[in-house]
């Protein structure tokens, strides 16, 4: 079954720091979408992509982030000047159309990332 | 703005007991899709149900139902006979229809002991 995939599992970095986290969305899927989850909270929204645009992104993505297809495969996300803050677990998801609940948004492993 | 709400922290059941989860939500939209997904130990995000706003047939797969009511915006769902491999945390989620955004909910830690 096809699925998402997310590298590395597991970041440490320092604060100040620039980190890129990769993602291999499924196949033929053309939306894509990063969520995070700081440790024992709730998953939050912070960004979804298609058409390499931006089409949506909550008050959490700010300056620091920002998210690029580069190939026909991968899509990153950035944080340019990571701070304690933005120590969480981030997933990757996709879905073939617009998600809307009808397509499912499949979801990543995660990349946990910690910021020292 | 979309709110979703479990007010349930963590429930603690032993195992073969049936324990439910219960999702409250706020939305404005007049169609919108809710979802329950799993959190394991692991740490991924698994799929378990999806329900639509013009379907409030509640139904049952396997060990898993759901009750859906409109009238009092809550979603809750349940699993029969729980197992120990049922321990996660799981949240609710709603997102409007032709929307990008999930919202989910603060989650519930389900301690299932055998």
């Amino acid at each position: 079954e096809p699925e998402v995939t997310q590298t590395p599992s597991h970041q440490v970095t320092q604060m100040g720091q620039e980190v890129i986290l990769r993602c291999v969305p499924i196949s033929n899927h053309l939306y894509f979408y990063w969520y995070r989850q700081i440790l024992g909270q709730k998953v939050e929204f912070l960004v979804s992509f298609y058409n390499n645009e931006i089409s949506e992104k909550s008050e959490i993505f700010d300056d620091q982030f920002s998210v690029e297809r580069p190939d026909g495969s991968n899509f990153t996300l950035k944080i340019r000047s990571t701070k304690l803050e933005d120590s969480a677990m981030y997933f990757c998801a996709s879905s073939e159309a617009p998600s809307g609940g009808h397509y499912e948004q499949y979801f990543g492993p995660g990349t946990r990332l910690t910021v020292t | 703005a979309q709110k979703v709400t479990q007010a349930q922290t963590e429930i603690s059941v032993v195992e073969k007991e049936d324990v439910t989860l219960d999702c409250v939500y706020e939305t404005r939209d007049t169609t919108y899709y809710l979802f329950w997904y799993k959190q394991p130990p692991s740490g991924e995000l698994v799929f378990l149900i999806r329900r639509n706003s013009f379907d409030e047939q509640n139904e049952i797969s396997g060990r898993y139902s759901w009750n859906f009511q409109k009238s009092t915006s809550s979603f809750n769902f349940t699993i029969t006979a729980s197992q120990v491999v049922d321990s996660a945390v799981y949240f609710c989620a709603l997102i409007k229809a032709a929307g990008n955004k999930l919202t989910f909910g603060g989650g519930t830690r389900v301690l299932v002991k055998p």
